[in-house]
């Protein structure tokens, strides 16, 4: 049972560049979540998803999209990457059902866009 | 809307030294309640949570925390400081209602707190 896993690790990014960032959680999770995390901002939600195929956007979704093709994987992409979204991206997952909703975390990818 | 914040971005105490994190809530009702960690270049790792019952929580790691409605805080302790104990804290909180149709799975994030734990 690995969790939640994430990659890359690591990326650098030219401006302008694209890229994909792939989430996979094996705990049959319904709902995940993709954050950015920056030194003294905390996490803040960029985009989730409720369910195969939905998503919507969190507090930070400008520059980001995402989609849910698969109940397991939510991928995050960055369409034309700038050196603001240099930081540290999490995923996480929770589940469905009594209302304690607490997320499991990924390891994190850390990008830096030049 | 919620927010959370938590006083003192960064905290340091010695080996042996009791440690204190602080968080505190703004609702209109008592949310549930998270304190998460995290090591050096790695994820967040839940250490405790609230939701209900008995408001002094027992997490993993000797960590403990203590839920006071009147003074809308969860602030994190343990007795006694370990060199492991150093990392980043991060209290959150998600809403106990769903009036909105489903948001309470969502959590919000404090700014986190840095611990130092000096030898």
């Amino acid at each position: 049972n690995a969790g939640v896993t994430q990659t890359p690790k690591f990326r650098v990014l030219k401006t302008g560049q694209s890229m994909t960032l792939l989430c996979a959680q094996d705990m049959n999770h319904e709902y995940m979540y993709w954050y950015r995390q920056d030194p003294g901002m905390g996490l803040r939600l960029i985009h989730y998803s409720v369910g195969e195929g939905t998503t919507a956007k969190g507090e930070v979704p400008d520059g980001y999209n995402v989609s849910r093709l698969k109940k397991q994987n939510f991928l995050l992409g960055l369409e034309s990457a700038a050196p603001s979204q240099t930081s540290v991206y999490f995923c996480a997952s929770s589940y469905l059902g009594r209302v304690i909703y607490e997320q499991y975390f990924g390891p994190g990818t850390r990008l830096t866009v030049t | 809307a919620q927010s959370v914040t938590q006083l003192g971005s960064h905290v340091s105490v010695s080996e042996g030294a009791l440690v204190l994190l602080r968080c505190n809530y703004s609702s209109s009702v008592p949310p549930y309640l998270f304190w998460y960690v995290q090591y050096p270049n790695q994820g967040l790792q839940l250490l405790l949570k609230y939701t209900t019952g008995a408001t002094l929580v027992k997490g993993i790691n000797g960590f403990e925390a203590e839920f006071k409605k009147s003074e809308t805080s969860f602030h994190l302790t343990k007795p006694s400081a370990h060199m492991s104990d150093a990392a980043e804290y991060f209290c959150a909180v998600s809403p106990r209602t769903s009036n909105s149709g489903g948001s309470n799975y969502k959590l919000t994030f404090g700014k986190g707190t840095l611990l130092t734990v000096n030898p």
